[in-house]
């Protein structure tokens, strides 16, 4: 079975500093994929980046980068030069196998708030 | 280019009502995903379907939940006999193929049992 775990219930960080939001996952399949939502207090569920395990360079889209150590079973999210729009919660996601979307188990979720 | 649409976004049933909740995939996605999300909780699966067939429902639970999506129309998640342990925001997802990385996510519909 598979497993998130996000470690972090709730992150603060100063706008315009970078901030790293953890993320580590457990699974026995060698073919997955992982995947970071945003949640504002809207409501809605943002997808912001993915990674496949068998991607070799770290997904990267625009602000948002995943640290993916796959030996460590991380797959961490970086956000730099934070905005305070980026205030929100965060989900990471894991889907098997890699590329198919057919279930995601989410992590807890971790509450980031920028600070002005 | 309308996303996955959701009606209604909040929705309050008495105890022992029936909650219809709607998704209208995003056009030309053939495969949509139902989630549910407690309070203070990740978003957890409850079953994915194709036009009119449930390819997993492994995430549903036994009694007085069901879902279709029929050939036309959107997909429907009914719950039948609310109970209050069913307040929940309520996600629904679609894809426009089965091996697609990952979904688009409608904004939720909020049911709130009284």
């Amino acid at each position: 079975a598979q497993k998130i775990t996000q470690t972090q219930p709730g992150m603060f960080v100063q706008e315009k500093e970078a901030v790293t939001l953890d993320c580590t996952y457990d699974t026995s399949d060698q073919s997955y994929g992982l995947f970071w939502y945003k949640q504002p207090s809207s409501g809605e569920m943002i997808f912001l980046i993915y990674q496949g395990s068998y991607d070799e360079q770290n997904a990267t889209e625009g602000r948002y980068s995943l640290n993916f150590q796959k030996a460590r079973k991380s797959a961490n999210l970086v956000i730099s030069a934070s905005q305070l729009g980026d205030s929100a919660m965060y989900f990471c996601a894991m889907s098997f196998p890699s590329g198919s979307a057919r279930q995601l188990t989410f992590g807890s979720g971790t509450q980031l708030t920028v600070l002005p | 280019n309308a996303g996955v649409m959701q009606n209604p976004r909040h929705l309050v049933r008495r105890r022992g009502q029936e909650a219809r909740l709607r998704c209208s995939p995003m056009k030309g996605h053939s495969h949509v995903y139902w989630y549910r999300q407690l309070p203070e909780e990740g978003l957890k699966f409850m079953v994915y379907l194709q036009k009119e067939n449930i390819i997993d429902e492994s995430g549903m639970p036994k009694e007085r939940f069901s879902a279709e999506f029929p050939k036309e129309g959107p997909s429907i998640l009914r719950i039948q006999q609310v109970v209050r342990g069913d307040s929940a925001a309520y996600f629904c997802a679609s894809s426009p193929l089965r091996g697609h990385y990952g979904y688009t996510f409608g904004s939720g519909t909020r049911l709130t049992v009284v």
